[in-house]
């Protein structure tokens, strides 16, 4: 199965700030995938991004708030632009690898004050 | 539209007593039905995908089985580093955009007390 490594592990920021939360995976992969996971609520996904295209953003979810890129087949960044309370979360990215179904990076806990 | 739900929301257990978890689920064409274990602080960990009614898979301690309505997911005497959060999700079997996304429960808490 693939490692992923997320950073930061955490983090406070400031509303109106943005925050830049970077995935990287030790294999290639061709479909990353970005989760929101709010206090006592379920893994939601925020959008899908493929390498050399743009991300495919869930309902609910816009790119002008969680822009994404995707460089390469390895690496992965979400923004979460002009934070609110509302925005304090986890979020995971996820890469899915054959039987190993869909690892995740161990998550960004963001708290936003 | 997708649903996923699991009970109980959390459990207690004494060191050795199985139970089990249960995952009902709705979606349009299972493609797979996974589990995970996600740890305080961490990110969920892959235990199984399972991908048609019947099926059945073994890990250690844990046995999850599928059936067309529900998944369960078997704890046989646990022990106290079992305890943790297990997340159930489906992927539906439709095609375009939307075929990678997962749709998650909000998962069962398990405590297993020495």
């Amino acid at each position: 199965s693939a490692v992923i490594s997320q950073k930061p592990s955490r983090d406070i920021c400031q509303r109106g700030t943005s925050l830049t939360i970077q995935c990287q995976v030790d294999s290639q992969v061709t479909m990353m995938f970005w989760y929101r996971q709010q206090p006592g609520q379920s893994l939601t996904l925020i959008a899908t991004a493929n390498q050399g295209s743009e991300a495919t953003y869930e309902s609910g979810f816009v790119i002008d708030k969680f822009p994404i890129s995707r460089p390469n087949l390895t690496f992965s960044t979400l923004t979460v632009s002009n934070m609110s309370p509302e925005d304090s979360s986890i979020y995971l990215c996820s890469v899915a690898l054959g039987d190993y179904g869909y690892t995740f990076g161990s998550g960004t806990r963001l708290t936003v004050v | 539209e997708d649903q996923v739900t699991q009970s109980p929301e959390a459990l207690r257990l004494q060191e050795g007593e199985s139970s089990s978890l249960n995952c009902s689920y709705t979606v349009s064409g299972l493609r797979g039905l996974f589990w995970y274990r996600q740890d305080p602080g961490k990110g969920p960990e892959f235990l199984f995908t399972l991908y048609s009614a019947g099926e059945e898979k073994e890990k250690e301690r844990l046995k999850a089985t599928l059936t067309k309505k529900e998944s369960f997911l078997h704890i046989t005497a646990p022990k106290p580093e079992d305890s943790a959060t297990y997340l159930c999700a489906v992927q539906a079997g439709r095609s375009g955009a939307g075929s990678y996304q997962l749709t998650f429960g909000k998962g069962t808490k398990l405590s297993v007390i020495p």
